[in-house]
């Protein structure tokens, strides 16, 4: 069964501080790898994408990091902000069954001041 | 649309009513999903479109659930005898093609009372 989880479930940190967020994925074969942020009460809103080939990405003070051999991927966020509030999602897309996305938990982060 | 449109955005009904849901994809956009969000939980799949493939509905999780793709376009999913644990935000998203990047909807915030 291919599955994402994600960890850790839900974390605090101090803004300014950086944070990494965990994903592992059993999705085979493997299409791509993206990473969302969903505000609260918003949809969720896409941060990278990676397929096999590509290790890291970057977006802003968001680094994504992928090792497709050990089917693990991390979010990095740098000199986080009040704004990084939110749950980012892990999300994985199989090569088969027409690339259906299959999501992990979700990581809610918190920035306090 | 440039982006993802569902209505209505807030739905309120009864216990037992059937309620329809409704997600504009963008234009072209081959894939269209239907997730739900629970309060405070992760994304729940609950059915994909993809082309003129038959849909893949191994999310939906009881009868009561239906969704079809009218013209490849718009999408209508339906829940009927609505019940209290139905109550949820539900999230369309659409995608060009496979591998491609999914846009998601502001989601319809389902109450039953």
């Amino acid at each position: 069964k291919n599955q994402v989880e994600q960890s850790p479930q839900s974390l605090i940190i101090l803004e300014g501080k950086n944070c990494t967020l965990q994903c592992n994925y059993t999705v085979s074969p493997f299409s791509n790898l993206r990473w969302y942020k969903q505000d609260t009460g918003r949809g969720p809103v896409s941060l990278t994408i990676m397929t096999f080939s590509e290790n890291t990405k970057s977006n802003g003070r968001y680094t994504a990091t992928l090792d497709a051999d050990t089917k693990q991927s991390s979010l990095h966020i740098t000199a986080s902000q009040l704004s990084d509030s939110a749950s980012y999602i892990c999300v994985v897309s199989a090569q088969a069954a027409g690339n259906k996305l299959t999501f992990g938990g979700g990581t809610r982060v918190l920035v306090k001041p | 649309g440039a982006g993802v449109s569902q209505s209505p955005s807030n739905k309120v009904t009864e216990k037992g009513k059937d309620v329809e849901l409704r997600c504009d994809p963008i234009s072209g956009h081959t894939a269209l999903y239907w997730y739900r969000q629970s309060l405070g939980q992760g994304l729940e799949f609950l059915i994909y479109f993809q082309g003129n493939s038959a849909p893949d509905k191994s999310g939906l999780p009881s009868d009561r659930f239906s969704a079809e793709r009218t013209g490849g376009s718009v999408s209508t999913l339906t829940i009927q005898r609505t019940q209290q644990e139905d109550s949820a935000v539900y999230l369309c998203a659409s995608s060009f093609g496979t591998a491609t990047e999914a846009f998601f909807g502001q989601g319809t915030r389902l109450t039953v009372v």
